[in-house]
């Protein structure tokens, strides 16, 4: 268990929809990132926030957002949801830095 | 460039043998590198780190080797055991990025009794 936590840990969805997944880092780490895991990319880096704030982007659609509340706890959101954002979506927490990244276990989107 | 997963290669090897994973990346100034395993249905777990100023770290059963001439990674994993079946991720992070992790396709390891 890497402390992270993530919910919920499956969702299934229909295109055009909305979903939230949340995740709460392990205690004491500043950071979350959220990253894509898809048969045909791999893991993908989707965003960074620390302390609250967006710190790194990556791949990243403009239909998705994410934001970091003051608790720690991020929400990544999903929106005019297509067939293609099916994925498994990680989210990974750390001190910040050069430093190790631990994620948690993860949650699986189907969108039909 | 970014390193993708379209392909995953398999190593198979017998229980009690040492496996050894390569991974070659992308980014000549990435200074930091991990190695992650994942189980089936499981996020990615932390196994071992490197630094760009070490060549060789050691862990419990496992070590990372570290060319930065030739952007080349691999783990050593010794007396493998059938606990260890699982895809093998390594990954990079750029220096003075953020700590955006670049992971690699994966190579998956299955433990033959």
């Amino acid at each position: 268990d890497s402390g992270v936590t993530q919910t919920p840990k499956h969702l299934i969805t229909a295109t055009g929809q909305r979903v939230t997944l949340r995740c709460s880092p392990r205690s004491g780490d500043l950071s979350v990132y959220w990253y894509q895991q898809s048969l045909d990319q791999g893991l993908q880096f989707l965003i960074q926030y620390y302390n609250g704030e967006e710190r790194a982007k990556g791949n990243i659609l403009e239909r998705f957002s994410a934001q970091q509340f003051p608790d720690l706890h991020s929400e990544l959101n999903l929106s005019s949801l297509e067939l293609g954002d099916s994925a498994l979506y990680f989210c990974a927490s750390g001190k910040g830095g050069s430093e190790t990244q631990y994620f948690g276990p993860g949650t699986r989107l189907l969108v039909l | 460039g970014e390193s993708v997963g379209l392909h995953l290669p398999t190593l198979s090897v017998q229980e009690g043998d040492n496996s050894i994973i390569n991974c070659a990346y992308s980014n000549s100034a990435s200074d930091y590198f991990i190695w992650y395993k994942q189980e089936s249905g499981k996020g990615p777990q932390f196994i071992i780190d490197i630094r760009s100023n070490m060549d060789k770290r050691q862990g419990q059963r496992v070590t990372v080797l570290l060319n930065k001439t030739v952007k080349h990674l691999s783990l050593q994993i010794a007396a493998t055991q059938p606990g260890d079946s699982a895809v093998y991720f390594c990954a990079e992070s750029p220096s003075g990025g953020y700590n955006k992790l670049i992971f690699g396709a994966g190579t998956r390891l299955a433990v033959h009794p």
